[in-house]
């Protein structure tokens, strides 16, 4: 079946430093692929998507390439903010009817 | 320009007890998709809807679990005779178009069954 993997968190940072969050997919077919954000006491916000193999999705310096070899969809930023401080959801979509299939998340933690 | 509202935002029921979890989504948005996040897990995906329609339900629980999004008013999640398993974060979320992976959520209810 469908199924998302993420590194596991808390990830502690200093501000502006480089930022990794790994996630593998499993799936049939060709999905869509993103990556969400929760700040705290709120609901997900879609942070950024690919649709198809090799696209890259970026927002708010963040960014992530849709590896269909790897099966990976791996977020980065280059310098993190403290305001980056969320927990970040990779997820999938196989297309049919809609249904998100997420990670289990990952918290990111940036100090100043 | 209001976004997806859930409420309560907590809800404390004690076991045997009915749960009842309310979702307006963004207006023009005939869609709804219901998630649950159980503890130190990702969110499951549950039932999707549209107006007076349910079109997949395959996430939902056999028993105890229902949901409706009447021509009118919010959509609903009812929980009966809740457990301590039911505790967890209930998301909902909208979208305007069918089938669409451009879901926008909820701030979510936390349900804790004491």
């Amino acid at each position: 079946g469908n199924s998302v993997t993420q590194m596991e968190g808390p990830v502690t940072l200093s501000e502006e430093a480089f930022l990794t969050i790994n996630c593998t997919y499993t799936a049939t077919g060709y999905p869509s692929l993103f990556w969400y954000v929760q700040y705290p006491g709120e609901g997900l916000q879609l942070l950024l998507k690919a649709t198809k193999a090799d696209d890259k999705g970026s927002n708010k310096g963040f960014e992530a390439t849709y590896r269909k070899e790897t099966t990976s969809f791996h977020l980065e930023k280059g310098s993190v903010q403290v305001s980056d401080s969320a927990v970040y959801f990779c997820a999938l979509s196989n297309n049919q009817g809609g249904k998100l299939i997420f990670g289990q998340g990952t918290e990111l933690s940036v100090k100043p | 320009n209001a976004g997806v509202m859930q409420n309560p935002r907590h809800l404390v029921r004690r076991r045997g007890q009915e749960a009842r979890l309310r979702c307006s989504p963004m207006k023009g948005h005939s869609h709804v998709y219901w998630y649950r996040q159980l503890p130190e897990e990702g969110l499951k995906f549950m039932v999707y809807l549209q107006k007076e329609n349910i079109i997949d339900e395959s996430g939902m629980p056999k028993e105890r679990f229902s949901a409706e999004f009447p021509k009118e008013g919010p959509s609903i999640l009812r929980i009966q005779q809740v457990v301590r398993g039911d505790s967890a974060a209930y998301f909902c979320a909208s979208s305007e178009q069918r089938d669409s992976h451009e879901q926008y959520f909820g701030p979510g209810t936390r349900l804790t069954v004491t």
